[in-house]
């Protein structure tokens, strides 16, 4: 089973900023919370990755609570084509086994509405 | 760069026929999975390699076999069809030794149907 809670659908106003959470209360260690995006029924596609600090890439920036029980991924100005299923993902990262895996829950689907 | 590609596209079998999916990466990665996607849920992992001459079982591995006899191609068999198998799979790979990024990338997928 995932061991992420995600809420199963959020609206966003084009232009605005995209907020979706994320609980993993049972995050490990050494483990990373890693967001991906599936866009209609095309393969998913990575966004971004972090374990405790704060990080933003040219998609998107991750916020990770100091006690790394959640997280929220922010897309700072949507448009429509960030409309897709969100997922929140945590594994242990660098390790070639079933540790490593991704484990892939429902996500949240993301409608970005002009 | 392609990236991580799939053959075929789409395909539609019988009940018992056979077909093996091909997935290539020009990436160097040593690790290569195999996911199956059921409407309405999330990717579930059926094999995976983490090497060229290996393979390990996923989640959801009955019914299917996996060869990995080149580091860069990743081949999903089904030896007898089933329509339990009708379903949209992803191939992705990840893990580059000399930069030590392991992003999982995916492929665009093959939509198989199971008459």
């Amino acid at each position: 089973d995932a061991k992420t809670t995600q809420p199963p659908s959020m609206d966003c106003a084009e232009g605005r900023a995209a907020n979706l959470p994320c609980n993993h209360s049972t995050i490990s260690g050494n483990e990373y919370v890693y967001w991906y995006r599936q866009i209609h029924s095309q393969g998913p596609q990575y966004i971004i990755h972090g374990l405790k600090n704060n990080e933003t890439n040219e998609m998107a920036s991750l916020i990770i609570t100091e006690d790394r029980k959640s997280s929220t991924l922010i897309l700072p100005h949507a448009t429509l084509r960030d409309t897709a299923v969100y997922y929140c993902i945590v594994r242990v990262r660098g390790y070639g086994g079933s540790q490593g895996n991704l484990i892939f829950g429902k996500g949240t689907k993301l409608s970005v509405k002009p | 760069n392609a990236g991580v590609t799939q053959t075929p596209k789409f395909r539609v079998l019988k009940t018992g026929q056979s077909m093996t999916l091909l997935c290539a990466q020009d990436m160097n990665h040593e690790y290569m999975y195999w996911y199956r996607q059921d409407p309405g849920m999330g990717l579930r992992l059926i094999h995976y390699s983490v090497g060229e001459g290996t393979t390990a079982k996923g989640e959801v591995p009955d019914g299917y076999n996996v060869s990995r006899l080149k580091k860069q191609n990743f081949l999903l068999g089904l030896e007898s069809a089933a329509p339990s198998q009708t379903s949209v799979y992803f191939c992705a790979s990840s893990f580059d030794w000399v930069t030590g990024t392991d992003t999982q990338y995916f492929g665009p997928g093959t939509r198989l149907t199971v008459l």
